[in-house]
Parts: structure tokens; sequence; C-alpha cells
């Protein structure tokens, strides 16, 4: 079993529609989770960091934890087409060792 | 703009061959990870340094090398490559090591084993 599983996709949606990405991962040592998001042959960029469980949200996203169920979401509200990209999850342990582990990513298309 | 550059872009190589994957951090940043993006297996972290030394290993074959230099900037050698190497190269950079560094990736080095 890999640490973090991440729903392969590809995901295709209309514009406006309320998209809902999650990552279930394995080892309950990981204390801080990140969404990048990352355009075709670009690399990936913050969108989203979060410490433990809870939301957070940044404009038409939010992010949540269930360290419980070791679950994580990112929701994007009225997605347009420039959200069009792939989505991977990450998270590390605390301490020294800032090993990002990533999801394989889910690949999001927003039709207009 | 991450402010994290690499370089070449792109690579085109044959195999058996050695390329070096050259990446300067972000101003202020003394960390510096190196992943490996492929198709099959997604981002795989490779190794991370600190200061010119090592501080964490992944998934590095042992054909692969790192290092920190120190004006900060980073080398990734390859050698004896293989047509499972093709893959992207990513250097990311982070102010330290510790809990709550975010971590900064550069655009990547697309390799391409002949």
């Amino acid at each position: 079993q890999k640490e973090v599983e991440q729903d392969p996709g590809p995901l295709s949606v209309p514009e406006g529609a309320i998209v809902s990405l999650n990552c279930t991962y394995s080892n309950s040592a990981f204390q801080y989770f990140m969404w990048y998001r990352q355009y075709s042959r670009k690399g990936p960029e913050l969108l989203m960091y979060t410490y433990s469980s809870g939301n957070k949200e940044d404009g038409r996203f939010t992010a949540q934890v269930d360290k419980s169920s070791k679950y994580i979401s990112l929701f994007i509200r009225d997605s347009q087409p420039s959200d069009s990209a792939t989505y991977l999850c990450a998270m590390r342990m605390t301490g020294a060792n800032s090993k990002l582990t990533f999801g394989k990513g889910i690949t999001l298309s927003v039709r207009p | 703009d991450s402010g994290v550059t690499q370089t070449p872009k792109h690579l085109i190589t044959a195999t058996g061959q050695r390329v070096t994957l050259r990446c300067s951090p972000r101003s202020g940043d003394l960390s510096v990870y190196w992943y490996q993006q492929s198709l099959d297996q997604g981002l795989q972290f490779l190794i991370q340094y600190y200061n010119g030394e090592e501080r964490a290993k992944g998934n590095i074959l042992e054909r692969f090398s790192a290092q920190q230099f120190p004006d900060l900037h980073s080398e990734l050698n390859l050698s004896s490559l293989e047509l499972g190497d093709s893959a992207l190269y990513f250097c990311a950079s982070s102010v330290g090591t510790g809990d709550g560094n975010t971590i900064y990736f550069g655009e990547g080095s697309w390799l391409t084993v002949v």
C-alpha cells in the first residue's frame, strides 16, 4: 500500500461546478498537508498548506484535513477553465525531515 | 515564477551516458531538494541538502549523485543512463528544514534517454 493514495482521474467538470479532490494516507505521523497545482510541463506550485486537522479557506479554495480518517480534501468553488491542471496532494511529518510525500495527482479539466 | 532556477530545461541523451542537472535555489533558501516525476511513479523524492550537507535520502539510485556547493547551488548527476531514467527532474528549495517551511519548485529539467 502506498503511503499516499489519490484518485487517478482524470476529472472533467463544467465551468462553475464545485470540485472535490481527495487523498487518503496511511502514515499517522503526517502532520502537514499541502495541495500543489501543476500546469502541463511546469513545476508544482503550492496552493494550500494546512497543519493537522481542520479547514482552511483561501478564496475559491478550501482544504480539509481529517486526521482521524486519514483523509484530506480540496474543494474548488465556481471552477474556472484556468483551474484546469493536475492537482497533487502532499504531506510530511514534523521535525527536521521536511521530505514531502506526494500523491500521484489528478488531472482536472474545467469545460467552458 | 517560484525563484528556483533549473538548467537545462530539456535534454536528450543516449543510454549509458552521463548528464548533470543544475539548480539555483531561491535567494536566501538554504535547503535544496531533488524530485523525479514520471508518469507511472508520480513525484518521487530523491535527496535533500541543507547548507551543503546531505540531510535526507529517498529513492535515489546508486547511479545518481548530488551535491550542494558553497554558493548553495546544487547539481544532480545521473550516470549510466537507462531508458527508464527518462523523466522530469525537479529541484525545490526552502529556507530551512524544520516545521512550517514552504517548499518551492523549479520548472524542471525534462530528460529523455534514447
